[in-house]
């Protein structure tokens, strides 16, 4: 157990609804980070946070969005669902900015 | 654009060490080496990472080069259960990137 909590594990939404995924880091862990994983394919980053502020950016569409909160967890929001969004979505935790990062189980995201 | 290269795939034998390779000869000086790991679709797994000395944990070790352009992921005991997509990547304090991976396959 990484001590990163995501939820839900499993969801399954129709094209153009919009879904909130949610990140718990590990207790004092300052930074986020958002990533997707297509069936068979790499991990693309999508987002970094730090205490709150966004600290870099990757190939995050703009339909996608996220935040983190004053507690420190995370959210990533995501609209006008595709069936091409269907994904593995991870978030990982680290202490500070760099170091190393620990990752959740993921939630497997299926658009029908 | 990726700043690391690996071999897309390695076989190993179980209880031989696994010497996983990885260049990224465009490091600069104030980027790390990390390693992680993905067992099928599992979350990736942290391994170790090292600056310019080679490091050693109870997972690997970790070989740089004295001019940091490629370094050596070491799993000195292979076991089945090592079977795993493997990451190098490098990285300063902020983003994340990672690349295709080294698939490694232990076999019995």
């Amino acid at each position: 157990d990484s001590g990163v909590t995501q939820t839900p594990k499993h969801l399954i939404t129709a094209t153009g609804q919009r879904v909130t995924l949610r990140c718990s880091p590990r207790s004092g862990d300052l930074s986020v980070y958002w990533y997707q994983q297509s069936l068979d394919q790499g991990l693309q980053f999508l987002i970094q946070y730090y205490n709150g502020e966004e600290r870099a950016k990757g190939n995050i569409l703009e339909r996608f969005s996220a935040q983190q909160f004053p507690d420190l967890h995370s959210e990533l929001n995501l609209s006008s669902l595709e069936l091409g969004d269907s994904a593995l979505y991870f978030c990982a935790s680290s202490l500070i900015q760099g170091g190393e990062a620990f990752f959740g189980q993921g939630t497997r995201l299926t658009v029908v | 654009d990726a700043k690391t290269t690996q071999p897309p795939s390695m076989d190993c034998a179980e209880g031989r060490a696994a010497n996983l390779p990885c260049n990224h000869s465009t490091i600069s000086g104030n980027e790390y080496v990390y390693w992680y790991r993905q067992i099928h679709s599992q979350g990736p797994q942290y391994i170790i990472h090292g600056l310019k000395n080679n490091e050693t944990n109870e997972m690997a070790s970790l070989i740089i080069t004295e001019d940091r352009k490629s370094s050596t992921l070491i799993l000195p005991h292979a076991t089945l259960r090592d079977t795993a997509v493997y990451y190098c990547i490098v990285r300063d304090n902020n983003d994340m990137r990672f690349g295709a991976g080294t698939r490694l396959t232990v076999k019995p």
